[in-house]
């Protein structure tokens, strides 16, 4: 089982769309957990953080919880430009000892009009 | 410019070619990274420095050195390119405290091809 999994998609939704994303990972002491974004054939660009009480960038809203093993990411109000790949990072231990990203493979968002 | 350089942007190179991935950044960042990107793989690390003098295997090292100059600095080799290494590559830092602890910045990838 792959430490960090993210349902592919696409999510094909339209404009003014609420759409949720989840992100499961498998090690229970994993840190810092990250929202990512990445449009087509560039880099990854930070969307937001993630902490254990939740929150809110604009229409963008990320939760952790621990118990389940899970990240969400939430995106009110869905516009074009909204339409991308989005990957989550789990930073967990390594068998060297060090915390490291893991990244999930990413959910492809298609916002249409 | 860019925070975190990467170069060539571009490569075309044949099999059993030795090539290096220059990767270089101004964030100051003490921790480097090396990825590649397939599709439908995502990213995934070959690759990362903690420090100069500390150089770590990733998940998929196989085929691949790496050389930490400067704090600046981490260079990609691929030492016999073979055409499954087709690719986009990606360096990242980040930092080791602070506000953005763990927070990864990216170049803009390196994309390459093996014939």
């Amino acid at each position: 089982r792959k430490e960090v999994e993210q349902d592919p998609g696409p999510f094909n939704v339209p404009e003014g769309a609420t759409v949720a994303f989840n992100c499961t990972y498998s090690n229970s002491a994993s840190q810092s957990f990250f929202w990512y974004r990445q449009d087509c054939r560039k880099e990854p660009k930070l969307l937001m953080s993630v902490y254990s009480s939740g929150n809110e960038d604009g229409r963008f809203t990320a939760q952790l919880n621990r118990a389940s093993q899970y990240i969400s990411l939430l995106i009110r109000d869905s516009k074009l430009s909204d339409s991308a790949t989005y990957l989550c990072v789990v930073w967990g231990g390594s068998s060297g000892g060090s915390y490291i990203p893991t990244f999930g493979r990413g959910t492809s968002l298609i916002v249409h009009p | 410019d860019a925070d975190v350089t990467q170069t060539p942007r571009n490569r075309i190179t044949k099999t059993g070619k030795r090539i290096m991935l220059e990767c270089s950044q101004t964030k100051g960042h003490d921790r480097m990274y090396w990825y590649r990107q397939d599709p439908g793989l995502g990213l995934r690390l070959i690759y990362y420095s903690f420090d100069v003098k500390d150089i770590n295997k990733g998940e998929i090292s196989d085929g691949y050195s790496v050389s930490r100059q400067a704090q600046a600095k981490f260079s990609l080799s691929l030492e016999s390119a073979i055409p499954n290494q087709t690719a986009l590559y990606f360096c990242a830092t980040s930092a080791t405290r602070g506000p953005t602890k763990n927070i990864q910045y990216f170049g803009a990838g390196t994309r390459l091809s093996v014939l």
